[in-house]
């Protein structure tokens, strides 16, 4: 009940496209999911974050779909560009736990140029 | 956002030896931070949760006396691995709670333990 799961493994895109990253999750009592952007030999930034509240999110050119009832949430990437080559994790937490995440098994994304 | 940095990024040690490696919250107090252990291309998987003085918990499967955990400070973690093998050679990721208790947390940016 306490798994993330995360698709696709890896994900090939070209410059322009856009990139969609999926995750489900079973806990209901999950409520903060947010996407980690690593990139290698380097420690994994917070890239966007959303609560149950609400059913999207949108910072530049990343966003959030999170879709309560089917307990999915995805990460958009419009105008994927060869910098977002890196590896995405999902994650999900909730509010007893404190900040203890549980991660999807991440995405490697190449942006072609 | 708040800054979390660890030390060393990577460290070489002989078999049987005994690494440490710190964990520090620059710009907030961290009443919690993780521990994290990562394999190539594999996701972070939990080792232990650190709490400003008390004794760390440890996560299933993990051995307490083979990763030592100190948090003796608000804003410094330590995990020393002792008595190290090649098979403890992984990269080693810290986070802490931020600040305003929202849920989100901070990483640092790794240590990259090779074992000879």
């Amino acid at each position: 009940q306490q798994q993330v799961k995360q698709s696709p493994q890896s994900l090939i895109v070209q410059k322009g496209g856009i990139s969609i990253i999926n995750c489900a999750y079973e806990n209901t009592a999950f409520d903060y999911f947010p996407w980690y952007q690593q990139f290698p030999g380097k420690g994994p930034a917070l890239l966007i974050a959303i609560r149950p509240d609400v059913s999207e999110k949108k910072e530049g050119r990343f966003t959030i779909s999170f879709n309560k009832s089917a307990k999915q949430f995805s990460l958009h990437i419009m105008d994927s560009q060869p910098g977002d080559s890196a590896t995405y994790f999902c994650a999900a937490t909730d509010g007893t736990s404190g900040s203890r995440l549980t991660f999807g098994e991440g995405t490697q994304l190449t942006v072609n140029p | 956002g708040a800054v979390v940095s660890q030390h060393p990024s990577w460290v070489i040690c002989k078999s049987g030896t005994s690494v440490k490696i710190e964990c520090r919250s620059l710009d907030f107090q961290a009443t919690t931070m993780f521990w994290y252990r990562q394999f190539p291309k594999q996701s972070l998987m939990l080792m232990a949760t650190s709490n400003e003085g008390s004794k760390a918990t440890y996560e299933q499967g993990v051995e307490k006396d083979k990763f030592l955990i100190n948090h003796a400070s608000l804003t410094l973690s330590t995990l020393t691995v002792t008595s190290a093998h090649p098979e403890d050679s992984s990269f080693y990721i810290c986070s802490a709670s931020g600040p305003m208790n929202t849920g989100e947390l901070f990483f640092g940016e790794g240590s990259r333990l090779t074992v000879l």
